[in-house]
Formats: C-alpha cells, sequence, structure tokens
C-alpha cells in the first residue's frame, strides 16, 4: 500500500462545481502539502499543514481551501471550480525539520 | 532571481555518457537540498538528500558550493531508464517548499 494515498486519481467536471481532493497518509508525518503542477510552471504550493490545528497559504492559494481533519488526512477542495483550475495536484508530507517530502501517486483533474 | 532555478534542458545524452545538472538558489539560509526524479505525469520521488557538502549514491553524485549558492547532479554511465525530469528543492529553516521547475533529461540509444 502506498505510504501517501491520493483519491480520486482522475477527475473530469464542470465549471462552478465544487470538489473535493482527499489525502491520507501512513508515515506518521506532521506535515503535509498541496501542490499543483502545470507544464512549464513546475510545482506550486497552494497550502501547507505543520499539524492538525496548523494550515497556511502557500503560493497560489486563491480558489482553493484545505481541511486537516486528522494527523494523516488533509483535503483540499475547489469550491467553485473553473478550467484554469485544470491541472496535476499532488499531496505531499514530510518529517519535522530539513527533511525531504513524499508525494501521493497525484490527482488529474479537468474542469471543462 | 528566482529562488531556485534549473536549466529547463533537454539534455539529450547517448547511453554511457555522463551528465550534470546544476540548480541556483538565492537564499543563502538554505539548509538542505534535495533532488527528485519525476518521470512522465507521475509523482517527484526523492533521489537523493544533500546536507553538507555532497552525497553519492552509486552512479549519482550530488555537490554542494554554498560559496557560489548551487548544487549539482552528476549521473555517470547513463543509462536509458535516466530519461526523466529531475527537480532540485531547497530547505530552510523548518521546512521545504521551494521547487525548481525541473530539467529534463533524454538518454538516447
Amino acid at each position: 500500500d502506498a505510504d501517501v494515498t491520493q483519491t480520486p486519481r482522475n477527475r473530469i467536471t464542470k465549471t462552478g462545481k465544487r470538489i473535493m481532493l482527499e489525502c491520507s497518509q501512513t508515515k506518521g508525518h506532521d506535515r503535509m502539502y498541496w501542490y499543483r503542477q502545470d507544464p512549464g510552471l513546475g510545482l506550486r504550493l497552494i497550502y501547507y499543514s505543520f499539524d492538525v490545528k496548523d494550515i497556511n497559504k502557500g503560493e497560489i492559494s486563491d480558489g482553493y481551501s484545505v481541511s486537516r481533519q486528522a494527523q494523516a488526512k488533509f483535503s483540499l477542495s475547489l469550491e467553485s471550480a473553473i478550467p484554469n483550475q485544470t491541472a496535476l495536484y499532488f499531496c505531499a508530507t514530510s518529517g519535522a525539520g530539513n527533511q525531504p517530502q513524499h508525494f501521493g501517486d497525484g490527482t488529474r483533474l479537468s474542469i471543462l | 532571481r528566482k529562488e531556485v532555478e534549473q536549466d529547463p534542458g533537454p539534455f539529450n545524452v547517448p547511453e554511457g555518457a555522463t551528465v550534470a545538472f546544476n540548480c541556483t538558489y538565492s537564499n543563502s539560509a538554505s539548509q538542505s537540498f534535495f533532488w527528485y526524479r519525476q518521470d512522465c505525469r507521475k509523482e517527484p520521488k526523492l533521489l537523493m538528500s544533500v546536507y553538507s557538502s555532497g552525497n553519492e549514491d552509486g552512479r549519482f553524485t550530488a555537490q554542494l558550493n554554498r560559496a557560489s549558492q548551487y548544487i549539482s547532479l552528476l549521473i555517470r554511465d547513463s543509462k536509458l531508464s535516466d530519461s526523466a525530469t529531475y527537480l532540485c528543492s531547497r530547505g530552510a529553516g523548518s521546512y521545504q517548499l521551494t521547487f525548481g521547475k525541473g530539467t529534463k533529461l533524454s538518454v538516447i540509444p
């Protein structure tokens, strides 16, 4: 089983719909992150959380919200999806300090 | 200057060649660096961590030059399976949030 699991893996939806992407981890890490990746733009940080009561905006948080339901769960919501939110979304986790991040398999989201 | 910059490539090299990529960073407070490998439309996977001057793992060597603020990744005896995009990332203080856009490597038969 994967240590960092994202659901769904693929999603096609329409403009204006509310969408939730979920991430769960079994690594026991306190820190969790959501990124989006677009061709030519690399990984861009949307939100991150250092523990259950900590939520921080990243580089591109507008149009997104998150919820850290438990140490192991971090969900990303698009309240009203728009086509330019079409992208590949990754969840990642890390331990405290200067530790590397571990990524989920990604969610491919298409908004029509 | 962006926090982490990489030459996007592509680097097209023949099998068996040695290839090196650089990654420059602007924040001198950076304490740790990481190289990730990413296959097309897949998740980044950690390749190497660099906490001091460098690290070596088989055909892969990472070196850190703090004076010039760059890290390098050297791949010896390139294999076809090394074809991927290589991302570097820096950490500073308590978190690691900054990735380069990646360097694309194609190893040609």
